[in-house]
């Protein structure tokens, strides 16, 4: 069973742009959680989707934004970008509701 | 300050037995999880315990909850250079909202 997919795993932007960043989920599941990990703050829930909804929100502003689609894959977008947007972006998927939260490798973003 | 608590770094000789301790806060919490992160790579689930469990053992790892002073442990035996990585503990309440410690990094030395 292929696990959480996250592309691409590498990103590079400069301050004011946008960018997107997509997760595969492990087949099945229809949870996605996306979370911000920087060496300052540490691992910082965003937001949950599940079955195409936003079930649960973190406390970041609404230049993060996501989406699920039917087939449970996830994008994230994240608006007019900040240099303390830096940060490596993991997903998580898991079969319902507090169960076990899979990983994916992240996304490595940084902001010039 | 977090509502999950972990001493930031741990140092081990290689074959000792690691401890990596945990404070959590919130006695409503369902599930506890360690994660290990090895360096550019994402959270790897290593074991789980449910909260109306005290002990859980499962080949190397044994983590032990201690519910009334919400302290929750991950003992490794016989740690091996492979160990070396920082290691989260986490708790869930009722969704997929998870907290996260700041993580142990844990060195082996040969």
């Amino acid at each position: 069973k292929a696990g959480v997919t996250q592309t691409p795993r590498y990103l590079i932007k400069t301050r004011g742009q946008q960018v997107t960043l997509s997760c595969s989920p492990i087949s099945g599941h229809r949870s996605v959680s996306w979370y911000q990990q920087t060496p300052g703050q540490g691992l910082q829930f965003l937001f949950e989707y599940f079955s195409e909804t936003q079930r649960n929100k973190g406390n970041f502003p609404g230049r993060f934004s996501g989406r699920q689609f039917s087939n449970s894959r996830s994008e994230m977008n994240v608006s007019t970008l900040e240099l303390g947007d830096s940060a490596l972006y993991l997903c998580a998927s898991s079969s319902g509701t507090n169960e076990k939260l899979f990983f994916g490798s992240g996304t490595q973003l940084s902001v010039l | 300050g977090e509502d999950v608590e972990q001493s930031l770094f741990l140092s081990v000789r290689e074959g000792d037995s690691s401890v990596i301790n945990c404070t959590y806060t919130d006695s409503s919490s369902t599930y506890l999880y360690w994660y290990k992160q090895e360096p550019g790579a994402g959270l790897q689930l290593l074991t789980y315990i449910f909260s109306n469990m005290d002990m859980k053992q499962d080949q190397r790892l044994t983590v032990l909850l201690n519910k009334k002073d919400k302290h929750l442990s991950l003992r490794i035996a016989d740690t091996q250079t492979g160990d070396s990585a920082i290691y989260f503990c986490a708790e869930s309440i009722v969704t997929n909202d998870m907290r996260f410690g700041a993580g142990t990094r844990l060195t082996v030395k040969p």
